[in-house]
């Protein structure tokens, strides 16, 4: 399973545009790159998955560079209540209907008034 | 998207005692569930991928007599914290595979355990 490194923590403010880079190195060809975001006390949810290129949603982007040795997350024009943690994570396609999952570390993000 | 819910979303237990909790995916049938615990302000850490219909693996480390894991239907699996001591006091949280996806996991609001 591919390892991922992220930074520990952001600081940003209101309105901003926040990128957090995530290094997966040893990513395999099957792998997704997939983002989560937790706040305190809850289960993680989905923000966005990608392959390779650029893939965008409702609430952010995600580049991923041909070598997919890297990705970044954009959150545009954060706000308050995007303050939580967010995790990088890689791994094999569908295989049988699942998919383990290991979680780094993390970001911690916090957005300033 | 796919709802995976957990209950219940807190238990206070005393030591000794054992302690279910259920993850139900509601609205799809998940072959596989995983088990993550995490403890404040740290990382979730895998502890067992849930099998429909066969036993749980478990991470290394995990005590497989202490996390009892079973998976009887497609859309449940139950972790039950058996002897619970205070050192297992921490927030579970269940996830579920959604079929046909290239790997998106929908998780569960989380359950936190206090063992007094």
């Amino acid at each position: 399973l591919a390892k991922t490194t992220q930074p520990i923590s952001m600081d940003s403010y209101e309105g901003q545009e926040v990128n957090i880079t995530c290094s997966h190195n040893n990513i395999a060809t099957n792998d997704y790159i997939t983002w989560y975001q937790q706040f305190p006390s809850q289960g993680p949810r989905f923000i966005i998955q990608g392959y390779k290129t650029k893939v965008t949603n409702e609430v952010a982007s995600l580049f991923i560079p041909a070598d997919r040795k890297s990705s970044t997350l954009s959150l545009p024009r954060v706000s308050l209540s995007d303050t939580a943690v967010y995790y990088c994570l890689v791994g094999d396609g569908v295989s049988g209907g699942y998919n383990k999952l290991i979680f780094g570390a993390g970001t911690r993000l916090a957005v300033h008034p | 998207g796919a709802v995976v819910s957990q209950h219940p979303s807190r238990v206070i237990c005393k030591s000794g005692t054992s302690v279910k909790i259920e993850c139900r995916s509601l609205d799809f049938q998940a072959t596989t569930m995983f088990w993550y615990r995490q403890f404040p302000k740290k990382s979730l850490m895998l502890m067992a991928t849930s099998n429909e219909g066969s036993k749980a693996t478990y991470e290394q480390g995990v005590e497989k007599d202490k996390f009892l894991i079973n998976h009887a239907s497609l859309t449940l699996s139950t972790l039950t914290v058996t002897s619970a001591h205070p050192e297992d006091s921490s927030f579970y949280i269940c996830s579920a595979s959604y079929p046909g996806g290239p790997g998106e996991l929908f998780f569960g609001e989380g359950s936190r355990l206090t063992v007094l």
